[in-house]
């Protein structure tokens, strides 16, 4: 089982309020990726990191912003939730090239 | 048209019976990954394969490089099975493009 975690699983909150989205593993995996998946839908790349102070942004467009200050966390932060920022938001990790994925067990947004 | 084309987009089989979904991809790779994702929305990675073929259990993964095809194969299917099952590939520097799901249903 892989030891990777997101806080809150689940989160519902009012239009306008910044929120944080919390990721970490305990593998020490390098390389971090945060997805938006829309029920239904498949998963895309919203941003990405091969290390500490590495972020990019991931191939579709999203208003979030990410941090990694430390290896194993990597937060995914919305200054201000609107809700066409509902949907699910999986975090994951890896080490090499290639490498299988560990996800965590995702983060269910909905913003009213 | 998407890069990864999965099919069928839903299955629905009775207990037992042998299944397959189907993976196509446009683009170059370097590995190419199978995924579960159950209704709770966790994902748990199944297969990684770059050439050949897999099996862990009862579930078989096979890739042709040649025709950018893959499929996944599931043996003596059981209800537990159903879930979303996602194709995704690897085009080199780790970032993966998904398909968009397989959604799996095995009745009792």
């Amino acid at each position: 089982e892989a030891d990777i975690y997101q806080t809150p699983r689940y989160l519902v909150i009012g239009t306008g309020k910044k929120i944080t989205l919390e990721c970490s593993q305990t593998m020490g995996h390098d390389k971090m990726y945060w997805y938006q998946q829309d029920p239904g839908m498949e998963l895309h790349l919203i941003h990405y990191s091969y290390g500490v102070n590495s972020t990019e942004k991931g191939d579709l467009s999203s208003e979030s912003t990410v941090s990694r200050i430390r290896t194993e966390h990597f937060p995914l932060t919305l200054e201000s939730a609107r809700p066409s920022h509902t949907s699910q938001y999986l975090c994951a990790s890896n080490v090499g090239v290639p490498d299988t994925q560990y996800f965590g067990p995702g983060t269910r947004l909905t913003v009213l | 048209k998407n890069e990864v084309e999965q099919s069928p987009q839903n299955l629905t089989a009775q207990e037992g019976e042998f299944i397959t979904i189907n993976c196509s991809y446009s683009v170059g790779i370097s590995a190419l990954h199978w995924l579960q994702q159950h209704p709770g929305g966790g994902i748990v990675s199944l297969f990684m394969l770059s050439s050949g073929k897999k099996k862990h259990g009862r579930l078989i993964a096979t890739i042709n490089i040649q025709e950018k095809h893959s499929s996944l194969h599931i043996t003596a299917s059981h209800p537990r099975d159903s879930a979303v099952y996602i194709c995704a590939v690897g085009p080199g520097a780790q970032k993966l493009v998904f398909g968009q799901g397989t959604r799996l249903t095995i009745n009792p």
